[in-house]
């Protein structure tokens, strides 16, 4: 079975532009999160969605927005991009939202902002 | 809030040794859950183990198991027998039994396996 994918694998952007990266849970998951890992840190909760509703938000701008789809798949959208948003993007699904839910991550989007 | 600690940033240890690896965390929640992840080189994290709290017994998968220590808020993990393939970045992380499925991080703990 595949595991949890994103696309695209690498982007580079220049600061004030929008970009959109996108996460596919493993087959039968519900629920997506997502989460911001600047290099030399540990990953921070950004969103959480199940059954397409928002579940939970980390302490992130409004430039950052998500979705999910009917298919459970989801997209991190982030406007007006700076230089901090340099990071690792790394998306979890897991079968349920709830605490006993083990999430499981996959690979990552590596974002630069020139 | 909760917060967790790993105060180790970087750990070396020898093939086949054992190592531990430590994580303290703050919070006033009775009910959560404790994970160890791992972080390979350019790699995915995966999931090492979990110990949910209400759980006296510490839990042990194959050559990975933790001591958790309640009272003293405190989730060490060790490995024994070593191999070069656990080299990587080892997170700790939180979640607290409320509606979000929310992960706090710890700093991760870099470990280097020599052969």
């Amino acid at each position: 079975d595949a595991g949890v994918t994103q696309s695209p694998t690498h982007l580079i952007k220049t600061r004030g532009q929008h970009v959109t990266l996108r996460c596919s849970p493993i087959s039968g998951h519900k629920s997506v999160s997502w989460y911001q890992q600047v290099l030399g840190q540990g990953p921070q909760f950004i969103f959480q969605y199940y059954e397409k509703e928002e579940r939970g938000r980390g302490n992130f701008p409004d430039r950052f927005s998500a979705r999910q789809f009917p298919n459970y798949s989801s997209e991190l959208n982030v406007n007006a991009l700076l230089l901090g948003d340099s990071a690792l993007y790394l998306c979890a699904s897991s079968l349920g939202a709830g605490a006993d839910d083990t999430q499981y991550f996959g690979p990552g989007t590596r974002l630069t902002v020139l | 809030a909760q917060t967790v600690t790993q105060s180790q940033p970087e750990m070396s240890v020898q093939e086949a040794e054992t190592v531990t690896l430590s994580c303290t965390y703050d919070t006033s929640e009775n009910n959560y859950y404790l994970f160890w992840y791992k972080q390979p080189p350019s790699r995915q994290m995966i999931l090492v183990i979990r110990q949910e709290a209400y759980k006296q017994q510490n839990a042990t998968e194959n050559r990975f198991s933790v001591n958790f220590q309640k009272a003293a808020k405190s989730f060490s993990l060790k490995i024994s027998d070593s191999q070069l393939g656990d080299t990587a970045m080892y997170f700790c992380a939180f979640r607290d039994g409320g509606a979000t499925n929310k992960l706090i991080f710890g700093t991760g703990t870099l470990l280097a396996v020599q052969p």
